[in-house]
């Protein structure tokens, strides 16, 4: 158990739909990330945030946005789903940004877009 | 951006040494080699990183090559544990936000057979 929570755990939808994947980083850890890991394109990286601000951005299309509360908590929110999006979605955390730290890995959201 | 270059499968017999190999012939002086590995149905999981000289911890070792443009992850007993994924990737940390890149890649899938 690496510590980082991400919900719910399946999320099954319908084109054009959004929806909102949920990131609990590790006590302490201030900085989130999100990737995207389909069976073709492999593990993508998508954005960074450090303590409430985004830090990095990689692949992320403009349909899919993110944001860290306060709390540190995250969410990465998907919209206008197209079925190309089905894919697992990670959430990591590290106590500082790359590349001092390692990054602990949720268990991922399995998103289906049918 | 600097890539990496890995073997798309390995094999091993337990209990027996692995050397996974990486290329990263356009690293800049300033990129940390990182090693991840992601074990069937879970999140990626952290193995090792470096920047110049060779490094040890309790799963692994990392020896990079004096020119930087290689490097092996060496898992010293392979066990059945230790069939997964695994992702050889540059971090770059002067580039300043938004502008770094963490690219994985599709990795070596290690096959241990007993």
């Amino acid at each position: 158990d690496s510590g980082v929570t991400q919900t719910p755990k399946h999320l099954i939808t319908a084109t054009g739909q959004r929806v909102t994947l949920r990131c609990s980083p590790r006590s302490g850890d201030l900085s989130v990330y999100w990737y995207q890991q389909s069976l073709d394109q492999g593990l993508q990286f998508l954005i960074q945030y450090y303590n409430g601000e985004e830090r990095a951005k990689g692949n992320i299309l403009e349909r899919f946005s993110a944001q860290q509360f306060p709390d540190l908590h995250s969410e990465l929110n998907l919209s206008s789903l197209e079925l190309g999006d089905s894919a697992l979605y990670f959430c990591a955390s590290s106590p500082s940004v790359p590349p001092y730290n390692e990054q602990f890995f949720g268990p991922g959201t399995r998103l289906t877009v049918l | 951006d600097a890539k990496t270059t890995q073997p798309n499968s390995m094999e091993s017999n337990e209990e027996e040494p692995v050397h996974l190999p990486c290329n990263h012939s356009t690293i800049s002086g300033t990129d940390y080699i990182h090693w991840y590995r992601q074990l069937p149905s879970q999140g990626p999981e952290y193995v090792i990183h470096g920047l110049t000289s060779n490094v040890n911890n309790r799963m692994a070792s990392l020896a990079i090559a004096e020119d930087r443009k290689s490097s092996t992850l060496i898992l010293h007993r392979a066990t059945l544990r230790d069939a997964a994924v695994y992702y050889c990737i540059l971090i770059n940390p002067l580039r300043g936000a938004g502008s770094y890149q963490l690219t994985f890649g599709k990795g070596t899938k290690l096959s241990v057979i007993p």
